[in-house]
């Protein structure tokens, strides 16, 4: 268990609407990093926050948009959905920024259908 | 292209055998090199963190090594074990802004 948790677990949404997906970091840690992993796909970084101020922006698009809440708890809004955003998504923190170790949550399926 | 290859991109490996798995990198100027383990549908885990100045990490059966002159790192598995079977993950930190770049990962299947 590696102190991140991200909820839902699973997802299974229609095209064009719109989830939320949920990660709460582990204890103290103040970066939140998102990505996204397609089938028998490599992880792509999608977005940094750091206590709350977006830091880094990687592969994301614009139906796609994060936050970071003053508890450093994260979101990750995906918009207009279509089939191919069906991945797992996975969140991970770090104490600071990304030349510490990154712990990763369990990740939230997203089936789109 | 991507700044971080992995090679070979599967492999297949007899329990109890030993393999050897590549990282090759051109994110410059470097920080640190990590490798990851990452089960089927979970999150990855680090095995080993490496900076400049190291040249080989050991996390129990796991061994990195790391050339920063060559830009090469491997992750060398030893007496290979069923749970072995993963996609193991290099991700590179660029130091200038602690960019990271990912491979591809390579899958290992480990058989009885």
């Amino acid at each position: 268990d590696s102190g991140v948790t991200q909820t839902p677990k699973h997802l299974i949404t229609a095209t064009g609407q719109r989830v939320t997906l949920r990660c709460s970091p582990r204890s103290g840690d103040l970066s939140v990093y998102w990505y996204q992993q397609s089938l028998d796909q490599g992880l792509q970084f999608l977005i940094q926050y750091y206590n709350g101020e977006e830091r880094a922006k990687g592969n994301i698009l614009e139906r796609f948009s994060a936050q970071q809440f003053p508890d450093l708890h994260s979101e990750l809004n995906l918009s207009s959905l279509e089939l191919g955003d069906s991945a797992l998504y996975f969140c991970a923190s770090s104490t600071w920024d990304s030349s510490y170790e990154q712990y990763f949550g369990p990740g939230t399926r997203l089936t789109v259908t | 292209k991507n700044q971080v290859e992995q090679s070979p991109q599967s492999l297949i490996i007899l329990e109890g055998k030993n393999c050897t798995l590549q990282c090759n990198y051109t994110v410059s100027p470097f920080s640190n090199l990590r490798w990851y383990k990452q089960d089927t549908g979970r999150g990855p885990v680090s095995l080993t963190i490496m900076t400049f100045s190291e040249n080989t990490k050991s996390n129990g059966r796991y061994t990195a090594t790391l050339d920063a002159d060559t830009k090469q790192s491997s992750l060398h598995i030893t007496a290979s074990q069923l749970s072995d079977s993963a996609s193991y993950i290099c991700v590179v930190s660029r130091g200038s802004d602690y960019k990271l770049s990912f491979g591809a990962g390579t899958t290992v299947t480990v058989r009885a």
